[in-house]
């Protein structure tokens, strides 16, 4: 059974980091490309990150692009997301995903965690 | 800026059928967006429905289909029940450096 499990979320001062984990576990973590979605409260999706199943290939939405950070260890089955000067509008439940195949990037989803950036 | 634009929301008679869709400000929707559609109940993570046009996950009941309907994408749910009651989101592919945009989202009401 495909798990996937998001820690460290938390709150954090405007201008502050914090290190989000994704911990996979049920299928062979190196073969899948990752992805990072999140939701503000009392709104929709958004994606966030991609990343591919050798971290050859790295994407980021315009919003966090030069901020967020997304990495991987293929040996730890772990999935990352550093985010550094964060801002308010950065508040939000932040899910990680797991490729399907088949053009379906977001076919598993963990349960997500909330990140709060308020002073 | 890319916008993807779905009904903000919907209602249906349980039984009945309905079908969402999902625009792109860039043009027609055609399957090389390779549009994915999502369900998400309150308090709950999003489930994926649908993938690449109108693949169902091995999860998805048979009561959901998706297509391309007049340079759109759209999902449609026949024989609606009442736990069909969601949010529905579309996800579009772009390429690129920012690869996929997801809708706004749609309410469905079951009453």
């Amino acid at each position: 059974e495909v798990q996937l499990v998001e820690s460290g979320g938390g709150l954090v001062k405007p201008g502050g980091s914090l290190r989000l984990s994704c911990a996979a576990s049920g299928f062979t973590f190196s073969s899948y490309s990752m992805n990072w979605v999140r939701q503000a409260p009392g709104k929709g999706l958004e994606w966030v990150s991609s990343i591919s199943s050798s971290s050859s290939y790295i994407y980021y939405a315009d919003s966090v692009k030069g901020r967020f950070t997304i990495s991987r260890d293929n040996a730890k089955n772990s999935l990352y997301l550093q985010m550094n000067s964060l801002r308010a509008e950065d508040t939000a439940v932040y899910y990680c995903a797991r490729d399907y195949g088949g053009n379906s990037p977001l076919g598993y989803w963990g349960q997500g965690t909330l990140v709060t950036v308020s002073s | 800026q890319t916008v993807v634009t779905q009904e903000p929301s919907l209602t249906v008679s349980p039984g009945g059928t309905v079908t969402l869709t999902c625009a792109s400000s860039t043009g027609a929707v055609t399957s090389g967006y390779y549009p994915n559609w999502f369900q998400q109940k309150p308090g709950q993570a999003p489930r994926a429905l649908i993938y690449s046009t109108s693949n169902k996950h091995s999860w998805t009941p048979a009561r959901f289909s998706g297509s391309l309907l007049g340079g759109k994408a759209a999902l449609t749910l026949s024989g609606v029940q009442p736990e069909d009651e969601a949010e529905y989101y579309c996800l579009l592919y772009y390429g690129g450096a920012q690869p996929w945009v997801f809708g706004g989202g749609t309410k469905l009401t079951v009453l």
